[in-house]
């Protein structure tokens, strides 16, 4: 079974703080993701990596930015965390030919 | 732009009954298309995927999902509901050759004695 842990649950963090969020998935997997979901919104793409050291923009990348320094993880970087990053931020992965996609349990983030 | 819909946002159906949640996708060609269960609190998890080929799949937990290119949609269907499917369903598609899933909002099954 494929399977992508994220470091917190939940997380409390004050406004201007820096938070990391990680990502570590077993499978070997090249391409790994982070969304962010948000009633009404369903996910919505902030980075990807196809490989180490790479990465893409997705829809929403601003105010966020990512590590990839080894294949099996992938974190997450809020620089200066404001109250609209509070959310539900999801961690995926995949390989190959594959396009489904594998979740971790997610990290529900509010910043006060 | 290329998307998938799902137009209820919430739907209540009886233990026992049957089920249909819609999805309709707007992608050029035929796009790879996804069905994800998430429980509260919980990532999603995949329940069944058409990539090509026979259009009705079968997933995990008693779930199925028919492909219809001519109405563009991807509708779950389970035959009867038992109150622990209450969950969140997301629909998900991407076109063939891209890396980047387009997911629907969700919709959030409630499931009553």
């Amino acid at each position: 079974d494929v399977k992508v842990t994220q470091s917190s649950r939940y997380l409390v963090k004050r406004t201007g703080e820096k938070v990391f969020l990680e990502c570590v998935q077993d499978m070997d997997h090249e391409n790994m993701f982070w969304y962010r979901q948000d009633p009404g919104l369903g996910l919505r793409l902030i980075y990807f990596s196809y490989d180490v050291k790479m990465k893409e923009k997705g829809d929403i990348p601003e105010g966020y930015s990512v590590s990839r320094e080894k294949k099996e993880r992938f974190s997450l970087i809020l620089e200066s965390a404001s109250t609209n990053q509070t959310s539900m931020y999801l961690c995926a992965s995949n390989g190959g030919p594959s396009y489904e996609q594998y979740f971790g349990p997610g990290t529900r983030l509010t910043v006060t | 732009a290329q998307s998938v819909t799902q137009p209820d946002i919430h739907i209540t159906v009886s233990e026992g009954a049957s089920l249909e949640l819609r999805c309709n996708y707007s992608y050029g060609a035929t796009p790879y298309l996804f069905w994800y269960v998430q429980s509260p609190g919980q990532g999603l998890q995949l329940l069944l995927k058409y990539f090509s080929g026979d259009t009705l799949v079968q997933g995990i937990k008693g779930f199925e999902a028919e492909f219809k290119r001519s109405q563009s949609s991807f509708n779950l269907r389970k035959p009867s509901v038992h109150w622990s499917d209450a969950a969140e369903y997301v629909c998900a598609g991407v076109p063939g050759g891209y890396q980047k899933v387009t997911f629907g909002i969700g919709t959030k099954l409630q499931v009553i004695p």
